[in-house]
Protein backbone atom coordinates (compact mmCIF):
# COMPACT_ATOMS: atom_id res chain seq x y z
CA UNK A 1 0.00 0.00 0.00
CA UNK A 2 1.56 3.23 -1.18
CA UNK A 3 1.85 5.62 1.94
CA UNK A 4 3.20 8.66 -0.11
CA UNK A 5 1.35 9.29 -3.30
CA UNK A 6 2.07 11.74 -6.17
CA UNK A 7 -0.60 11.46 -8.43
CA UNK A 8 1.19 13.02 -11.81
CA UNK A 9 3.89 11.40 -13.50
CA UNK A 10 4.48 14.44 -15.55
CA UNK A 11 3.94 17.85 -15.66
CA UNK A 12 4.34 20.87 -18.35
CA UNK A 13 4.90 24.49 -17.53
CA UNK A 14 6.19 27.66 -19.42
CA UNK A 15 9.20 29.27 -18.38
CA UNK A 16 8.35 32.11 -15.40
CA UNK A 17 4.60 30.24 -14.89
CA UNK A 18 4.34 28.82 -11.27
CA UNK A 19 4.75 24.71 -10.97
CA UNK A 20 2.42 22.89 -8.58
CA UNK A 21 3.76 19.63 -8.02
CA UNK A 22 1.41 17.68 -5.18
CA UNK A 23 1.60 15.22 -3.06
CA UNK A 24 -0.70 12.87 -0.55
CA UNK A 25 -0.14 10.74 1.96
CA UNK A 26 -2.24 8.28 3.88
CA UNK A 27 0.05 7.66 7.66
CA UNK A 28 -1.15 10.38 9.57
CA UNK A 29 2.06 9.73 11.77
CA UNK A 30 3.94 11.35 9.37
CA UNK A 31 5.16 14.30 10.71
CA UNK A 32 8.14 15.46 7.93
CA UNK A 33 8.16 15.63 4.48
CA UNK A 34 10.79 16.46 2.09
CA UNK A 35 10.87 17.20 -1.03
CA UNK A 36 14.09 16.07 -3.74
CA UNK A 37 15.11 16.87 -7.09
CA UNK A 38 16.71 14.41 -9.57
CA UNK A 39 18.12 14.57 -12.89
CA UNK A 40 18.26 11.72 -15.19
CA UNK A 41 21.70 9.89 -13.86
CA UNK A 42 22.15 11.45 -11.22
CA UNK A 43 21.38 10.56 -7.12
CA UNK A 44 18.47 13.23 -5.54
CA UNK A 45 19.43 15.70 -4.02
CA UNK A 46 17.50 17.34 -1.16
CA UNK A 47 14.96 20.96 -1.97
CA UNK A 48 13.03 22.06 0.91
CA UNK A 49 11.09 20.32 3.60
CA UNK A 50 8.48 21.33 6.29
CA UNK A 51 7.56 20.30 9.57
CA UNK A 52 3.76 19.05 10.77
CA UNK A 53 4.15 21.68 13.02
CA UNK A 54 4.08 24.60 10.37
CA UNK A 55 1.76 25.10 6.90
CA UNK A 56 4.18 26.65 4.61
CA UNK A 57 8.08 26.88 4.45
CA UNK A 58 9.58 29.24 2.07
CA UNK A 59 13.38 29.15 0.48
CA UNK A 60 13.53 31.58 -2.84
CA UNK A 61 11.49 30.18 -5.60
CA UNK A 62 10.27 27.37 -3.51
CA UNK A 63 7.49 26.98 -1.24
CA UNK A 64 6.41 23.60 0.82
CA UNK A 65 2.13 23.78 1.81
CA UNK A 66 1.08 21.42 3.97
CA UNK A 67 -2.37 20.71 4.68
CA UNK A 68 -2.37 18.14 7.57
CA UNK A 69 -6.51 17.97 7.59
CA UNK A 70 -6.48 17.09 4.14
CA UNK A 71 -3.29 15.01 4.32
CA UNK A 72 -2.02 16.84 1.19
CA UNK A 73 1.44 18.79 0.41
CA UNK A 74 2.26 20.84 -2.58
CA UNK A 75 5.92 22.37 -3.71
CA UNK A 76 5.12 25.57 -5.34
CA UNK A 77 8.12 26.75 -8.28
CA UNK A 78 8.10 30.64 -8.80
CA UNK A 79 9.00 31.52 -11.73
CA UNK A 80 9.33 28.50 -12.98
CA UNK A 81 13.13 27.96 -15.11
CA UNK A 82 14.12 25.57 -17.56
CA UNK A 83 16.70 24.54 -15.27
CA UNK A 84 14.04 23.12 -12.65
CA UNK A 85 13.58 20.26 -15.76
CA UNK A 86 13.88 17.01 -13.14
CA UNK A 87 11.86 14.29 -11.26
CA UNK A 88 10.17 15.62 -7.98
CA UNK A 89 10.31 13.41 -5.25
CA UNK A 90 8.20 13.49 -2.34
CA UNK A 91 9.31 11.82 0.97
CA UNK A 92 7.81 11.72 4.95
CA UNK A 93 9.37 10.66 8.16
CA UNK A 94 7.73 8.97 11.06
CA UNK A 95 8.79 10.48 14.59
CA UNK A 96 11.78 12.26 15.12
CA UNK A 97 14.95 10.19 14.93
CA UNK A 98 13.21 7.96 12.40
CA UNK A 99 15.61 6.44 9.84
CA UNK A 100 13.59 5.55 6.88
CA UNK A 101 11.81 8.03 4.70
CA UNK A 102 9.24 6.73 2.77
CA UNK A 103 9.20 8.12 -1.34
CA UNK A 104 6.14 9.14 -3.62
CA UNK A 105 6.38 7.68 -7.01
CA UNK A 106 7.96 11.04 -8.48
CA UNK A 107 6.38 13.68 -11.13
CA UNK A 108 8.53 15.10 -14.20
CA UNK A 109 8.61 18.51 -14.52
CA UNK A 110 9.43 19.88 -17.92
CA UNK A 111 9.92 23.93 -17.98
CA UNK A 112 9.55 25.09 -21.43
CA UNK A 113 11.12 28.21 -22.89
CA UNK B 1 34.84 17.24 0.22
CA UNK B 2 32.25 14.96 2.17
CA UNK B 3 30.27 12.75 0.54
CA UNK B 4 29.09 9.59 -1.06
CA UNK B 5 30.85 7.90 -3.50
CA UNK B 6 29.15 4.89 -5.81
CA UNK B 7 30.89 2.87 -8.54
CA UNK B 8 30.77 2.31 -11.18
CA UNK B 9 28.82 4.56 -12.93
CA UNK B 10 27.37 1.82 -15.28
CA UNK B 11 27.99 -1.76 -14.98
CA UNK B 12 27.28 -4.41 -17.66
CA UNK B 13 26.21 -7.97 -16.33
CA UNK B 14 25.80 -11.23 -18.04
CA UNK B 15 22.84 -13.27 -16.71
CA UNK B 16 23.49 -15.77 -14.47
CA UNK B 17 26.45 -13.78 -12.78
CA UNK B 18 26.59 -12.14 -9.87
CA UNK B 19 27.41 -8.38 -9.34
CA UNK B 20 28.59 -6.28 -6.47
CA UNK B 21 27.93 -1.76 -6.00
CA UNK B 22 30.15 -0.48 -4.14
CA UNK B 23 29.20 2.26 -2.29
CA UNK B 24 31.66 4.66 0.41
CA UNK B 25 30.66 7.58 2.31
CA UNK B 26 33.05 9.43 4.65
CA UNK B 27 30.38 11.96 6.30
CA UNK B 28 30.55 9.70 8.99
CA UNK B 29 26.81 8.23 9.11
CA UNK B 30 25.39 6.01 10.81
CA UNK B 31 22.77 4.79 8.65
CA UNK B 32 22.96 3.73 4.65
CA UNK B 33 20.54 3.11 2.24
CA UNK B 34 20.57 0.80 -0.68
CA UNK B 35 17.32 2.40 -3.43
CA UNK B 36 16.54 0.93 -6.26
CA UNK B 37 14.79 3.15 -9.09
CA UNK B 38 13.17 2.05 -12.23
CA UNK B 39 11.04 4.14 -14.37
CA UNK B 40 7.55 4.94 -12.91
CA UNK B 41 8.34 3.18 -9.93
CA UNK B 42 9.63 5.79 -7.80
CA UNK B 43 12.60 5.07 -5.14
CA UNK B 44 12.33 1.70 -3.66
CA UNK B 45 14.25 0.62 -0.88
CA UNK B 46 16.33 -2.68 -0.67
CA UNK B 47 18.43 -3.04 2.29
CA UNK B 48 19.65 -0.62 5.17
CA UNK B 49 21.39 -0.61 8.07
CA UNK B 50 21.66 1.59 11.42
CA UNK B 51 24.89 0.18 12.70
CA UNK B 52 27.90 -1.76 11.64
CA UNK B 53 27.41 -4.96 11.57
CA UNK B 54 23.37 -5.21 11.32
CA UNK B 55 21.23 -4.54 8.38
CA UNK B 56 17.70 -5.11 7.28
CA UNK B 57 15.48 -5.44 4.67
CA UNK B 58 13.73 -3.39 2.58
CA UNK B 59 10.36 -3.84 0.27
CA UNK B 60 12.52 -5.63 -2.10
CA UNK B 61 15.09 -7.14 -1.09
CA UNK B 62 14.47 -10.42 -2.76
CA UNK B 63 17.77 -11.64 -5.13
CA UNK B 64 20.10 -8.55 -3.36
CA UNK B 65 22.39 -9.27 -0.50
CA UNK B 66 24.85 -6.84 1.83
CA UNK B 67 27.07 -6.48 4.27
CA UNK B 68 28.13 -3.44 6.78
CA UNK B 69 31.52 -4.42 8.20
CA UNK B 70 33.30 -0.79 8.14
CA UNK B 71 30.71 2.16 9.00
CA UNK B 72 32.02 3.56 5.33
CA UNK B 73 31.17 0.85 3.06
CA UNK B 74 27.62 -0.67 2.40
CA UNK B 75 28.42 -3.03 -0.37
CA UNK B 76 25.05 -4.00 -2.71
CA UNK B 77 25.57 -7.47 -4.27
CA UNK B 78 23.30 -8.34 -7.17
CA UNK B 79 22.39 -12.32 -7.47
CA UNK B 80 21.67 -14.64 -9.98
CA UNK B 81 18.44 -15.11 -7.95
CA UNK B 82 17.36 -11.47 -8.69
CA UNK B 83 15.14 -11.57 -11.42
CA UNK B 84 15.19 -8.15 -13.24
CA UNK B 85 18.47 -6.69 -12.46
CA UNK B 86 18.65 -4.30 -14.76
CA UNK B 87 18.01 -0.75 -12.90
CA UNK B 88 19.54 2.45 -11.79
CA UNK B 89 20.51 1.87 -7.90
CA UNK B 90 21.72 4.57 -5.48
CA UNK B 91 23.17 4.58 -2.19
CA UNK B 92 21.99 6.78 0.28
CA UNK B 93 23.54 7.45 4.22
CA UNK B 94 22.14 10.14 6.65
CA UNK B 95 23.64 10.78 10.50
CA UNK B 96 21.55 9.76 14.05
CA UNK B 97 18.15 9.85 12.74
CA UNK B 98 17.49 11.78 9.29
CA UNK B 99 17.59 15.22 10.50
CA UNK B 100 16.50 17.85 8.63
CA UNK B 101 17.63 17.69 5.17
CA UNK B 102 16.95 13.93 4.50
CA UNK B 103 19.08 11.63 3.16
CA UNK B 104 22.24 12.19 0.92
CA UNK B 105 22.74 10.44 -1.84
CA UNK B 106 25.82 9.14 -3.91
CA UNK B 107 25.31 9.90 -7.84
CA UNK B 108 24.32 6.25 -8.72
CA UNK B 109 24.66 2.80 -10.94
CA UNK B 110 23.26 2.17 -13.65
CA UNK B 111 23.16 -1.94 -13.87
CA UNK B 112 22.60 -3.25 -17.38
CA UNK B 113 22.10 -7.22 -17.68
CA UNK B 114 22.87 -8.59 -21.15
Amino acid sequence: DQQVKQNSPSLSVQEGRISILNCDYTNSMFDYFLWYKKYPAEGPTFLISISSIKDKNEDGRFTVFLNKSAKHLSLHIVPSQPGDSAVYFCAAIRGAGSYQLTFGKGTKLSVIP
Amino acid sequence: DGGITQSPKYLFRKEGQNVTLSCEQNLNHDAMYWYRQDPGQGLRLIYYSQIVNDFQKGDIAEGYSVSREKKESFPLTVTSAQKNPTAFYLCASTGTGIGSNGYTFGSGTRLTVV
